[in-house]
């Protein structure tokens, strides 16, 4: 089977950096993604990582090392719109999409 | 623009109703997916499909039937409902197998009275 491991939350101030640590077991692996989900919206995608690395996309930036089966997600120059939850997720065994529990981002001004 | 349509938004059931789901999207997606969102649960696969004729069981598929007729509709059906399958339910479709982000429909809250 599958299984993550996210914090439930984490809080940061506006302007701030944050990271959103995420570790996995899966039988075999294609690939860790990120997404965001505002309270009564829909997950959109964020980022992913296939290689061991750091993969930038504006403010936000994601990390893999496959050896330790990790992650994380790091914000930066946190706005008050990023206070919201961020799900991690992995492609294994059958190529199935397995969510993490999600971490609720409070931004404070 | 291609996109990802569920219906209805909201719906209110009673216990041992059976129930369907729409979900419909227009990205020609072979790859589609149900989950439900529970708090503390994060979202849980119910059922999915990689393509016409193909269905398989997630990690939560009991009292859950889908079928796949045409590429675009992947219907979720409660055969009975139930009130432990009160949720927020949202269809994903994805382009590939690997690396393809999911794209997710805006979600069907269900109550079951």
């Amino acid at each position: 089977g599958q299984s993550l491991e996210q914090p439930s939350e984490v809080t940061a101030v506006e302007g701030a950096i944050v990271q959103i640590n995420c570790t996995y077991q899966t039988s075999g692996f294609y690939g860790l993604s990120w997404y965001q989900q505002h309270d009564g919206g829909a997950p959109t995608f964020l980022s992913y990582n296939a290689l061991d690395g750091l993969e930038e996309t504006g403010r936000f930036s994601s990390f893999l090392s496959r050896s330790d089966s990790y992650g994380y997600l790091l914000l930066q120059e946190l706005q008050m719109k990023d206070s919201a939850s961020y799900f991690c997720a992995v492609r294994g065994g059958s190529y199935i999409p397995t969510f993490g529990r999600g971490t609720s981002l409070i931004v404070h001004p | 623009d291609a996109e990802i349509t569920q219906s209805p938004r909201h719906k209110i059931t009673e216990t041992g109703r059976q129930v369907t789901l729409a979900c419909h999207q227009t990205w020609n997606h072979n790859n589609m997916f149900w989950y439900r969102q529970d708090l503390g649960h994060g979202l849980r696969l119910i059922h999915y499909s990689y393509g016409v004729q193909d269905t398989n069981k997630g990690e939560v598929s009991d009292g859950y039937s889908v079928s796949r007729s045409n590429t675009e509709d992947l219907p979720l059906t409660l055969e009975s409902a139930a009130s432990s399958q009160t949720s927020v339910y949202f269809c994903a479709s994805s382009e590939g197998q690997y690396n393809s982000p999911l794209h997710f429909g805006n979600g069907t809250r269900l109550t079951v009275t």
